[in-house]
């Protein structure tokens, strides 16, 4: 159980285009999702958080017009990337907290999605 | 603010041998403790995590890790490392309802 997906797995795209990002809570809803940037051999840094059904959170520093993120149902958030540039480019993963998880403890991570903008 | 730190970049050991990786972290109240490994490319797999209870935690691939309050650390072991070990590890930290903090990670590197 707990399974979060990611899609695509891998994207390229040109300068100034825009590319979407999905991340599924697959058996399970997610009241909150959570999308983390890792540059090569670095650590992860959260972007932001997003609720089901309300605007995200981000964190200092993270544009919020350059990175959309969409929390519309309890099991997918998108991110969109808007009018890439190659410094954006990166490894993108998306967490995800169970519903049922009262605790408010515990996050399920996605396989990732590698961004190279040319 | 919580935070991880973990003090070695990379360690290199040799098969078969043992392995410890430190991790330290901040955090004014009862923390949330985590460790992850990412191979090359790929998400990141839980090892094992602490709540409460026993300090000594058992973990996925023969993984152990040990919680000190008093040191305020989560070092990770393994009694035997075996060549598909090498990896990068991140200890993490949370706490209830909030979002988790990632240490800067170690790169383990296997001698055969």
């Amino acid at each position: 159980g707990a399974v979060v997906s990611q899609h695509p797995s891998r994207v390229i795209c040109k300068s100034g285009t825009s590319v979407k990002i999905e991340c599924r809570s697959l058996d399970f809803q997610a009241t909150t999702m959570f999308w983390y940037r890792q540059f090569p051999k670095q650590s992860l840094m959260l972007m932001a958080t997003s609720n089901e059904g309300s605007k995200a959170t981000y964190e200092q520093g993270v544009e919020k017009d350059k990175f959309l993120i969409n929390h519309a149902s309890l099991t997918l958030s998108t991110l969109t990337v808007t009018s890439a540039h190659p410094e954006d480019s990166s490894f993108y993963i998306c967490s995800a907290r169970d519903l049922r998880d009262t605790g408010l403890l515990e996050q399920y991570f996605g396989p990732g999605t590698r961004l190279t903008v040319t | 603010a919580q935070s991880v730190t973990q003090p070695d970049i990379h360690i290199t050991v040799s098969e078969g041998a043992s392995l410890e990786l430190r991790c330290n972290y901040s955090y004014g109240a009862t923390p949330y403790l985590f460790w992850y490994v990412q191979s090359p490319g790929q998400g990141l797999q839980l090892l094992l995590k602490y709540f409460s209870g026993d300090t000594l935690v058992q973990g996925i691939k023969g993984f152990e890790a040990e919680f000190k309050r008093s040191q305020s650390s989560f070092n990770l072991r393994k009694p035997s490392v075996h060549w598909s070990d090498a990896a990068e590890y991140f200890c993490a930290v949370g706490a209830r309802g909030n979002d988790m903090r990632f240490g800067a990670g170690t790169r383990l590197t296997v001698k055969p």
